[in-house]
C-alpha cells in the first residue's frame, strides 16, 4: 500500500498570505490528523477528521482550518500567515479511531513564512 | 489535561551501552501509550505501544501506572538507534498528545 502523501513538500510564503496543504491518507483509512512540528514546541495537534467530520481540534487560532473530503483526502488552510507559522506540518492517517490505535505519518510539508 | 514529559532533550550513549529514554505522563485513568521514532530524513513512525507488550528492534517499554511512567529501554545501543524519540499518550478517542522528544545519539 502506498503511504501517506503530502503536497507540496516545501512552500515559501510571505506574511499575510494564505496557504493550503494537502494530505492523501493510506487507502482505506478514514481518520486524518494534522500536527504542527517546531523545534521549540515539538508536535502539536491541530485537528482530526473522521468520515468528513471534525472530531477534535487543537488549541490553534481560527486562522487554521481544515476539511476532509468523501475520499478521505484532507486539506488544511492557514490564512493571514504569520512568521510563527513557519513549521513542518505533518498529516497522519489511521485505519480506525478505536484501540488498538496506530497513526501512519506522511513526510510533512515544510512551510517557511518570510 | 493530559501531559507527556520527556525530561531529556538529548541523550548520548556509547555503542553497546544500555539505553533508557524517560517518559512520564499525567493522567489518572488508563491511557494508551506509544513510542514513536523519527530517523534522520525519514518520517515519524510507530516504534511500539504498551498494549502490545512487544519488543521492536530490541526496545521494550513497560507501563508503570504507580509512577505514571513509560520508559523506553534497550540493553545494548546500536549506532542505527540514533534518532529522535517521542512518547505519546491517548485517552479514549482524544488525539495523541506527544512529549517534546528526546534525541538519542549513539557514539561509536
Amino acid at each position: 500500500k502506498a503511504g501517506v502523501t503530502q503536497t507540496p513538500r516545501y512552500l515559501i510564503k510571505t506574511r499575510g498570505q494564505q496557504v493550503t496543504l494537502s494530505c492523501s491518507p493510506i487507502s482505506g483509512h478514514r481518520s486524518v490528523s494534522w500536527y504542527q512540528q517546531t523545534p521549540g514546541q515539538g508536535l502539536q495537534f491541530l485537528f482530526e477528521y473522521f468520515s468528513e467530520t471534525q472530531r477534535n481540534k487543537g488549541n490553534f487560532p481560527g486562522r487554521f482550518s481544515g476539511r476532509q473530503f468523501s475520499n478521505s483526502r484532507s486539506e488544511m488552510n492557514v490564512s493571514t500567515l504569520e512568521l510563527g507559522d513557519s513549521a513542518l506540518y505533518l498529516c497522519a492517517s489511521s485505519p480506525r479511531d478505536t484501540s488498538p490505535y496506530e497513526q501512519y505519518f506522511g513526510p510533512g510539508t515544510r512551510l517557511t513564512v518570510t | 489535561a493530559q501531559r507527556v514529559t520527556q525530561p531529556e532533550k538529548l541523550l548520548s550513549v556509547f555503542k553497546g551501552a544500555p539505553v533508557e529514554l524517560k517518559c512520564n505522563y499525567s493522567y489518572s485513568g488508563s491511557p494508551e501509550l506509544f513510542w514513536y521514532v523519527q530517523y534522520s530524513r525519514q518520517r515519524l513512525q510507530l516504534l511500539l505501544r504498551h498494549i502490545s507488550r512487544e519488543s521492536i528492534k530490541g526496545f521494550t517499554a513497560d507501563l508503570n501506572k504507580g509512577e505514571t511512567s513509560f520508559h523506553l529501554k534497550k540493553p545494548f545501543a546500536q549506532e542505527e538507534d540514533s534518532a529522535m524519540y517521542y512518547c505519546a499518550l491517548r485517552r479514549g478517542n482524544t488525539p495523541l498528545v506527544f512529549g517534546k522528544g528526546t534525541r538519542l545519539s549513539v557514539i561509536a
